[in-house]
């Protein structure tokens, strides 16, 4: 069954470096999400992409976070100079299609700032 | 304040029970809304959804209920076995849109006791 996947699985960085995370959506899949959760809290949705430009994106996705699909499989979030409270589960996740559509979601990876 | 919530924080339940998770919304505009489950260390796992037009759908032991009347949903796990403890989360989509950006309550931590 194809699925969603996500490196690396954990990221150590100090606070002030920049980070790129990375995700294989699902292949057939047109609609691709970053979320986050901070560890014991709700998920957070971040950022939507389609058609090659960021579709939505919440009050957490500001100028320190960027989007890119450089190629046809690879999706991946750059946090530019993390902050202590960057530390948290990415969540990559896709879509086939319209918005009813299942979002499959990635393993995650684990980034912790120091 | 949050359109996705939960009432029980936490449920222990006896191997064999059924399970009733439940979570409340509050946005009108919502036309869709799913069924995570998350184990631990792991990312949310699709179980079922429901779109705003149904009022009960069924899947393998799990059942979902949607009451627009109050904004309630509700996850039905029949025969609760020990692979079901996790954390369930309810999700909606509040835009009625295309883009499907998901909007996640805080979860219900499941315990099943053998």
């Amino acid at each position: 069954e194809p699925e969603v996947t996500q490196t690396p699985s954990h990221q150590v960085t100090q606070m002030g470096q920049e980070v790129i995370l990375r995700c294989v959506p699902i292949s057939n899949h047109l609609y691709f999400y970053w979320y986050r959760q901070i560890l014991g809290q709700k998920v957070e949705f971040l950022v939507s992409f389609y058609n090659n430009e960021i579709s939505e994106k919440s009050e957490i996705f500001d100028d320190q976070f960027s989007v890119e699909r450089p190629d046809g499989s690879n999706f991946t979030l750059k946090i530019r100079s993390t902050k202590l409270e960057d530390s948290a589960m990415y969540f990559c996740a896709s879509r086939r299609g319209p918005s009813t559509d299942t979002q499959y979601f990635g393993p995650g990876t684990r980034l912790t700032v120091l | 304040g949050e359109s996705v919530g939960l009432h029980l924080p936490t449920l222990s339940v006896q191997e064999g029970d059924n399970s009733i998770i439940n979570c409340a919304y509050s946005n009108s505009a919502s036309d869709y809304f799913i069924w995570y489950k998350q184990e631990s260390g792991k990312g949310p796992q699709f179980i079922i959804d429901i779109r705003s037009n149904m009022d009960k759908r069924q899947g393998q032991r799990v059942t979902v209920l949607l009451n627009k009347t109050v904004k309630h949903l509700s996850l039905q796990i029949a025969a609760t076995q020990p692979g079901d403890s996790a954390v369930y989360f309810c999700a909606e989509n509040p835009y009625g849109g295309s883009q499907g950006n998901l909007i996640f309550g805080k979860g219900t931590k499941l315990s099943v006791k053998p």
